[in-house]
């Protein structure tokens, strides 16, 4: 089944710029990314790869080059401290697929 | 605003069938541009596809969990519906809900979730 790579945890300090990096060999694909913070339930921050949903910030954006999707965050504050995943449709196969999700710390 | 609401037993017991609804307000279940979706967390853990309906009635299913899976909907209540049988403790999670867009699948919009455990 095709699997979504990211990291398991990034760190930044506040003020600074966060990369999120998911996958490998996505090809078409377009990719997804949600938040989710403790006891939340997940919120859609970027769709179709580098579009934002109404209400989230322009800090928030998203990049693919058919290899690797980016996740950017830009002047991280300490309210974007939180999981991220990513995710995909695999159409070959009819399924949805995640990321096992990257711990964003914000020092 | 479309808003989802999942609800259910919160206690299972091993072996038995899990069932949950969620209700949609804000869109019609029957409405064409979305499908409907159960996504669920282990504790501590990632993001698991259960599996999604679209308003035909098609489903896919996660096929770690294809064999005791059953998702439906209820138009006349503009809900839909998980069945898992023989659940075990590994079926212990929270439960999500949510609407996936047929261009993008995308999820935008997320039930808040509820947590099921299997347990005697």
């Amino acid at each position: 089944s095709y699997v979504l790579t990211q990291p398991p945890s990034v760190s930044v300090a506040p003020g600074k710029t966060a990369r999120i990096s998911c996958g490998v060999n996505l090809g078409s694909k377009t990719v997804h990314w949600y938040q989710q913070k403790p006891g939340q339930a997940p919120v859609l921050v970027v769709y179709d790869d580098s579009d934002r949903p109404s209400g989230i910030p322009e800090r928030f954006s998203g990049s693919n080059s058919g290899n690797t999707a980016t996740l950017t965050i830009s002047r991280v504050e300490a309210g974007d401290e939180a999981d991220y995943y990513c995710q995909v449709w695999d159409g070959s196969s009819d399924l949805v697929v995640f990321g096992g999700g990257t711990k964003l710390t914000v020092l | 605003q479309v808003q989802l609401q999942e609800s259910g037993p919160g206690l299972v017991k091993p072996s038995q069938t899990l069932s949950l609804t969620c209700i949609v307000s804000g869109d019609s279940i029957s409405s064409g541009g979305y499908y409907w979706s159960w996504i669920r967390q282990h504790p501590g853990k990632g993001l698991e596809w259960i599996g999604n309906i679209y308003f035909s009635g098609r489903t896919y299913y996660n096929p770690s969990l294809k064999s005791r899976l059953t998702i439906s909907l209820d138009t006349s209540k503009n809900q839909f519906s998980l069945k898992l049988t023989s659940v075990t403790a590994a079926d212990t999670a929270v439960y999500y809900c949510a609407r996936g867009g047929i261009l993008g699948h995308a999820f935008d919009i997320w039930g808040q979730g509820t947590m099921v455990t299997v347990s005697s």
